[in-house]
């Protein structure tokens, strides 16, 4: 059974970097493709992007390219999302959340990280 | 990008209930389609997927149809636990989108 568990929640300052994680305690981690969603605060759902661990192959949304990377450990089954100079704006709840097929729905999702973005 | 517009963005029930919530693409994603529930302070959760296929778990009390541009959740008889907010999300192609969420509250 896969099972998501994500890294803890960060507080950051304007330009910093951060790398957060998405961890597989399955057994299949390179059968899933694995999707990033943005939550911002009060508001709604959105997909960032997705990375099958198997051959790392990653899409990302037009949204999204080019103010974060994708990418995935296979040896410790994780995902990553990170971000080389955050903004105020990146403050938000990331959800983690695997799929069967790459465009597909999600099933299970992590249990989200908090990144407050903040001087 | 294909939108998906949510209708009602709110609704207000009662326990026992019978409610809708429809979900209109731009253009057409044939039954690509997913349907989630999100409770306060919680990670999404799949109730059905495909348009009409409930996820396993899920009380049969949901039930999703449509497909094309159109489609539909809808809880037969609300429960308290159903209070939420629902999110569709298309699969058809890239980039996936979320409708915008419809918030249900008791009345």
């Amino acid at each position: 059974e896969v099972q998501l568990v994500q890294s803890g929640a960060e507080v950051k300052k304007p330009g910093e970097s951060l790398k957060i994680s998405c961890k597989d305690s399955g057994y299949r981690f390179t059968n899933y493709w694995i999707a990033w969603v943005r939550q911002m605060p009060g508001k709604g759902l959105e997909w960032m992007g997705i990375i099958y661990p198997g051959d790392s192959d990653t899409r990302y949304s037009p949204s999204f390219q080019g103010q974060v990377t994708i990418s995935a450990d296979k040896s410790t089954n994780t995902a990553y999302l990170q971000w080389s100079s955050l903004k105020p704006s990146d403050t938000a709840m990331y959800y983690c959340a695997t799929s069967v097929s790459a465009p597909g729905w999600f099933d299970p999702w992590g249990q989200g990280t908090l990144v407050t973005v903040s001087s | 990008d294909i939108q998906l517009t949510q209708s009602p963005s709110f609704l207000s029930a009662s326990v026992g209930d019978r409610v809708t919530i429809t979900c209109r693409a731009s253009q057409a994603i044939s039954s690509y389609l997913a349907w989630y529930q999100q409770k306060p302070g919680k990670a999404p959760k799949l109730l059905i997927y495909a348009a009409s296929t409930l996820q396993s778990g899920v009380p049969s009390r949901f039930s999703g149809s449509g497909s094309g541009t159109e489609f539909t959740l809808t809880i037969s008889s609300l429960q308290p636990e159903d209070f939420a907010t629902y999110y569709c999300q298309q699969f058809n192609r890239y980039p996936i989108t979320f409708g915008q969420g419809t918030r249900l509250e008791i009345k």
